[in-house]
C-alpha cells in the first residue's frame, strides 16, 4: 500500500494569511493526488484533483502543486470559512489511501 | 445534480453483517465512474473500502480480506456494501462516493452488543 503522510496535524494561521499543507507519498503517484476539505458533521469536499486541478466552485485562493512523491495545498488570504481539516488522497493505485489530515485553525 | 444517499441500520451486533445501501440520483451508475465506499473512524482516519465500476467490476481493500462485498441494482440505481463478521473496530461513519467528486452525507454505524 502507498502511505500518505501529512506532516502537520495542526496548523494555526492568521486571517488573511497564507498556509501550505504538505503531503508525502511513500511511492511515486504521478500526480494522481486529491485534496479534500472536511468540516465537522460534513462529508469531505473535493477541492483539487490531479494534484493541481481546482474543482468547479472552489475559490481561487486554493491551489495545489507537486510531483512525484511530494505535494502541497496552498491557501492564500485565509478566510474564517477555511477552518476545517484537510486530507490528501492518492488514487494512483489501489488500495486508495488518505493522509491523516491537517486541522487548520485561525490564530 | 448528482446526489448520493446512504441508508442502513445504525447499530450492528458483533459477528453479524453490516449492510448499507447507496441510492444515486441525477446520474446512472452504469454510465461511467467507479462507485466507492469509504469509511471514517472515530478519530477521523479515512479508509477506502472498495468500489464497483460502471461496468460492474469490483476492487476491494485487501485489509478487509474476504469480509467485503459490493454489489448493485442497476434498475434502482443503487449500490450496496456488505461487510461480514463485524467487530467493534468497524464502528465508523460510512460514505458512498462517485469516484472522488460526489459524496453522500454519511451514515454512522456502531458495532456493539
Amino acid at each position: 500500500d502507498i502511505q500518505m503522510t501529512q506532516s502537520s496535524s495542526y496548523l494555526s494561521v492568521s486571517l488573511g494569511g497564507r498556509v501550505t499543507i504538505t503531503c508525502k507519498a511513500s511511492d511515486h503517484i504521478n500526480n494522481w493526488l486529491a485534496w479534500y476539505q472536511q468540516k465537522p458533521g460534513n462529508a469531505p469536499r473535493l477541492l483539487i484533483s490531479g494534484a493541481t486541478s481546482l474543482e468547479t466552485g472552489v475559490p481561487s485562493r486554493f491551489s495545489g502543486s507537486g510531483s512525484g512523491k511530494d505535494y502541497t495545498l496552498s491557501i492564500t488570504s485565509l478566510q474564517t470559512e477555511d477552518v476545517a481539516t484537510y486530507y490528501c488522497q492518492q488514487y494512483w493505485s489501489t488500495p486508495y489511501t488518505f493522509g491523516g489530515g491537517t486541522k487548520l485553525e485561525i490564530k | 445534480d448528482v446526489q448520493l444517499q446512504e441508508s442502513g441500520p445504525g447499530l450492528v451486533k458483533p459477528s453479524q453483517s453490516l449492510s448499507l445501501t447507496c441510492t444515486v440520483t441525477g446520474y446512472s451508475i452504469t454510465s461511467d465512474y467507479a462507485w466507492n465506499w469509504i469509511r471514517q473512524f472515530p478519530g477521523n482516519k479515512l479508509e477506502w473500502m472498495g468500489y464497483i465500476s460502471y461496468s460492474g467490476s469490483t476492487s476491494y481493500n485487501p485489509s478487509l480480506k474476504s469480509r467485503i462485498s459490493i454489489t448493485r441494482d442497476t434498475s434502482k440505481n443503487q449500490f450496496f456494501l456488505q461487510l461480514n463478521s463485524v467487530t467493534t473496530e468497524d464502528t465508523a461513519t460510512y460514505y458512498c462516493a462517485r469516484r472522488l467528486d460526489y459524496w453522500g452525507q454519511g451514515t454512522s454505524v456502531t458495532v456493539s452488543s
